[in-house]
């Protein structure tokens, strides 16, 4: 089954405990890409990646990291989490689309981060 | 980079046919735009694309104005399982650098 797959779903931690979201593709996408969900907010873009080893950022990178090493994983890492990172978080990955318009998005189920 | 505007909700009837704006004043040539839906607790899923004129699948149609400065998404004959947010989306293809999703309408759909 085509799946983009996060984990964890659901995570509560403290103020500068490192942490990590894993998000993997089975698709064998070129683009990847994490976003964040907040109310009223809708989704904001966090880093993307056109293909392995090829990242950038997004609308709101700050206090992230990713990285790109295969082709199927995108990893997303918050070095020392902040309050202001508790979010619903959501990786999706793509077809890179180049015969026009970027390719259809499939999302993760999410992963809820509480940052205490 | 286009940014788009929608309305926060909206409200319909089942049955009825539901029309849902998106403005992207800013749009670039090559953008296309493409709609969402998600439900509570779920990642969003793809709806539609498309880049000029009219576009149709078996759930929806998207109708983009010459100007292209604007879109609409038309679901017809609702049902309550169409209760969830819609995002419209504009992005281009051979680099989607920073793909802007708007904050989404609420669409809630009534007995």
């Amino acid at each position: 089954e085509a799946q983009v797959t996060q984990n964890p779903r659901y995570l509560i931690t403290v103020t500068g405990k490192k942490l990590t979201v894993t998000c993997s593709q089975n698709m064998n996408h070129e683009y990847m890409s994490w976003y964040r969900q907040d109310p009223g907010l809708g989704l904001r873009q966090i880093y993307y990646s056109m293909n392995v080893e090829v990242t950038d950022k997004g609308d709101v990178p700050e206090g992230y990291k990713v990285s790109r090493k295969e082709k199927r994983n995108f990893p997303l890492i918050l070095e020392s989490p902040s309050p202001n990172q508790t979010s619903l978080y959501f990786c999706a990955s793509s077809f890179e689309g180049i015969t026009g318009g970027h390719g259809e998005l499939f999302f993760g189920e999410g992963s809820r981060l509480t940052v205490l | 980079l286009a940014k788009t505007t929608q309305p926060i909700s909206m409200d319909s009837y089942e049955g009825q046919e539901v029309n849902i704006t998106c403005s992207h004043n800013n749009i670039a040539t090559n953008d296309y735009i493409t709609w969402y839906q998600q439900f509570p607790s779920q990642g969003p899923r793809f709806i539609i694309q498309g880049y000029k004129t009219k576009v149709t699948n078996e759930v929806a149609s998207l109708f983009i104005p010459a100007d292209r400065k604007s879109s609409t998404l038309s679901l017809p004959r609702v049902s309550l399982s169409d209760t969830a947010v819609y995002y419209c989306l504009v992005g281009f293809s051979g680099g989607y650098n920073k793909l802007i999703f708007g904050a989404g309408t609420r669409l809630a759909v009534h007995p």
